[in-house]
């Protein structure tokens, strides 16, 4: 059960910033990281922003993160047709049953 | 090339098991962190389990006691033995690597994915 909370979908037209939101608690985003994948069609989630705001090679910096506090976000600017895709943040959080890795519940972005 | 290539999903009946297998290339699987994450169809991500590069494993609460995950070093292979499979247990199951050993400041994000094995769990 996804413990992280986004917009089910967000959308842009071509040029558009667009920014998610991600909503967890003290035990998760409060006191761990926050990484995001993108999950094109079909495909294996890939990784785009770990460690808050670090992108790994290849990840174009018109992806960034940010965190503040017990929420995330992340924000795709120059929005290309490209990044239709679904989005989800994540943070390990410190369940007292040991490590649990939480996802949130994911964000479809559409580019009109 | 660093990749990951899961094989064994299959069609399974409620109270079957099945083993998953995770092939590594360009890393060894021994010297990282490793975790299985699932995902149902039309679903999102649900972690499942990780084991640290120590041997230590842990799982979500909704395998635990049902699944186990290991790995073979001399084949630098991973595995998930699932038993007792319930429908809810039919989903993607994908095999990914944890950067916090290989990446200089980072803490935990799965950086390396296989292409995924379909679990169906049906009578």
């Amino acid at each position: 059960q996804s413990v992280l909370t986004q917009p089910p979908s967000a959308s842009g037209t071509p040029g558009q910033r667009v920014t998610i939101s991600c909503s967890g608690s003290s035990s998760n985003i409060g006191s761990n990281t926050v990484n995001w994948y993108q999950q094109l069609p079909g495909t294996a989630p890939k990784l785009l922003i770990y460690s808050n705001n670090q992108r790994p090679s290849g990840v174009p910096d018109r992806f960034s993160g940010s965190k503040s506090g017990t929420s995330a976000s992340l924000a795709i600017s120059g929005l290309q047709s490209e990044d239709e895709a679904d989005y989800y943040c994540a943070a390990w959080d410190d369940s007292l049953n040991g490590p649990d890795y939480v996802f949130g519940t994911g964000t479809k972005v559409t580019v009109l | 090339e660093v990749q990951l290539v899961e094989t064994g999903g299959g069609l399974i009946q409620p109270g079957g098991s099945l083993r998953l297998s995770c092939a590594a290339s360009g890393f060894t699987v021994s010297s990282n962190y490793m975790s299985w994450v699932r995902q149902a169809p039309g679903k999102g991500l649900e972690w499942v389990s990780v084991i640290y590069s120590g041997g230590s494993t842990y799982y979500a609460d909704s395998v635990k006691g049902r699944f186990t995950i290991s790995r073979d070093n001399s084949k630098n292979t991973l595995y998930l033995q699932m038993n007792s499979l319930r429908a809810e247990d039919t989903a993607v199951y994908y095999c990914a690597r944890d950067n916090r050993l290989v990446v200089a400041g980072a803490a935990g994000a799965f950086d390396i994915w296989g292409q995924g094995t379909m679990v169906t769990v049906s009578s």
